[in-house]
């Protein structure tokens, strides 16, 4: 099926420790998003893409990284994960044309 | 801060009843205001949405209201079901983001009771 796909889908990380959340998109969407869900404070942007080799930060960037090496992937590494980076977190794909497609989400707990 | 403040936070309505959730805006540069219905252990999916030279848009039993002097918009979902209980974020973007980056609300937990 079509659409977008997340790796994994739970993950426990200790303190300190680094981890990559991957993004596969099959839709040939030019633009890719991750964002973080908290309750009460809806979706946001931690850092986008606009296409192919290029990211751009968000609303809440810091403790962040990520990578567009292919159209179709993008992917968002903790490098030393904070209990304050315990959240749900969603990757989206669009086009000029088309609204979001978001994946399943990924809920990370960090103790 | 949020840039789109969308109310209540959480409504529970009959069978059969009208849902309402409101959302308002600051940003003027806004040009399009989708909403998304989301279920739990899903992502986001997108339900509906408008741009500013309309002042309402249906598709089925979902409504959007668009009001742009007030810089408000409000979804009504009609004769809710419980089938309809899930989290609803409004959200929008603007022309300056020419690739449609959205902001989102803080989302509305509506629970509809057989």
């Amino acid at each position: 099926n079509a659409g977008v796909t997340q790796t994994p889908k739970f993950r426990v990380l200790k303190t300190g420790q680094s981890m990559t959340l991957l993004c596969a998109q099959d839709m040939n969407h030019e633009y890719m998003y991750w964002y973080r869900q908290d309750p009460g404070m809806g979706l946001r942007l931690i850092h986008y893409s606009v296409g192919e080799g290029t990211t751009a930060k968000g609303e809440v960037p810091d403790g962040y990284n990520v990578s567009r090496l292919k159209k179709q992937n993008f992917l968002l590494g903790l490098e030393s994960a904070a209990p304050s980076q315990t959240s749900v977190y969603f990757c989206a794909s669009s086009n000029r044309v088309s609204g979001y497609t978001f994946g399943s989400g990924t809920r990370l707990t960090v103790v | 801060q949020q840039q789109v403040k969308q109310s209540p936070q959480s409504l529970i309505v009959q069978k059969g009843g009208i849902s309402i959730i409101n959302c308002a805006y600051e940003n003027t540069a806004f040009d399009y205001f989708p909403w998304y219905q989301q279920f739990p252990g899903k992502g986001p999916a997108l339900l509906i949405a408008i741009r500013p030279d309309v002042s309402e848009k249906k598709e089925g039993r979902f409504t959007i209201s668009f009001n742009k002097s007030a810089k408000q918009f409000s979804l009504h979902i009609m004769d809710s079901q419980p089938g309809d209980s899930a989290t609803y974020f409004c959200a929008a973007s603007g022309k300056t983001d020419s690739w449609g980056k959205l902001q989102f609300g803080a989302g509305t937990q509506v629970v509809v009771t057989p």
